[in-house]
């Protein structure tokens, strides 16, 4: 089973700020497989990043994904205010499998 | 439109049975593998289980392995998750998921809105 771990667990940041979101696995995973979600108090998980580096439909170009093998990361290039919320990574495999988030959080 | 509505949760004893439900209407149910995701309160997701677009294979976590079911009913565009032998650390809100491919890329692009269980006496 491959671990995902994300850092920070809490990251505290002002709107128009730049956040980054680490995801590290505890093995290689194909990029095909990584995925960001956003999820919001109260409501379902959202598809933010497919294929480590790919938005999905509607989703804002502040939004980006990259990395490959055992690091990779989301970042938001300006913050808004309807951004504040839980990130999760997630690889697909054979065994799906969710990093423990990241809650951003408004300074 | 297309969504995934959740029903089924509720209150029930440790040891207990639930079947939970998930209609998907607006899009062909049967073209798509379907996943359950947990999230127990005030906690992350976990993946539970995934069915194939035929019903043919299933396959489980660890954790809910030899208790829990995954079926469904193309013919009424439905999923469903049959919980057995409920423990107290079951108690979650259970997320159906639709898992479709872009450009070969597996996501999970579609969630219902959660239904909740919550096992205690």
């Amino acid at each position: 089973e491959t671990v995902l771990t994300q850092s920070p667990g809490t990251l505290s940041l002002s709107p128009g700020d730049r956040a980054t979101v680490s995801c590290r696995a505890s093995q290689s995973v194909s990029s095909s497989d990584l995925a960001w979600y956003q999820q919001k108090p109260g409501q379902a998980p959202r598809l933010l990043i497919y294929g480590a580096s790919n938005r999905a439909a509607g989703i804002p170009d502040r939004f980006s994904g990259s990395g490959s093998g055992t690091d990779f990361t989301l970042t938001i290039s300006r913050l808004e205010s309807e951004d504040f919320a839980v990130y999760y990574c997630q690889q697909y495999g054979s065994s799906p499998f969710f990093g423990q988030g990241t809650k951003l959080e408004i300074k | 439109e297309e969504q995934l509505v959740e029903s089924g949760g509720g209150l029930v004893q440790p040891g207990g049975s639930l079947r939970l439900s998930c209609a998907a209407p607006g899009f062909t149910f049967s073209r798509h593998w379907m996943h359950w995701v947990r999230q127990a309160p005030g906690k992350g997701l976990v993946w539970v289980s995934r069915i194939t677009g035929d019903g043919s294979e299933t396959v489980y976590a660890d954790a809910v392995k030899g208790r829990f079911t995954t079926s469904r009913n193309n013919a009424k565009n439905t999923l469903y998750l049959q919980m057995n032998s409920l423990r107290a650390e079951d108690t979650a809100v259970y997320y159906c998921t639709r898992d479709s491919r872009y450009g070969g890329d597996p996501t999970f692009d579609l969630w219902g809105q959660g239904t909740l269980v919550t096992v205690s006496s």
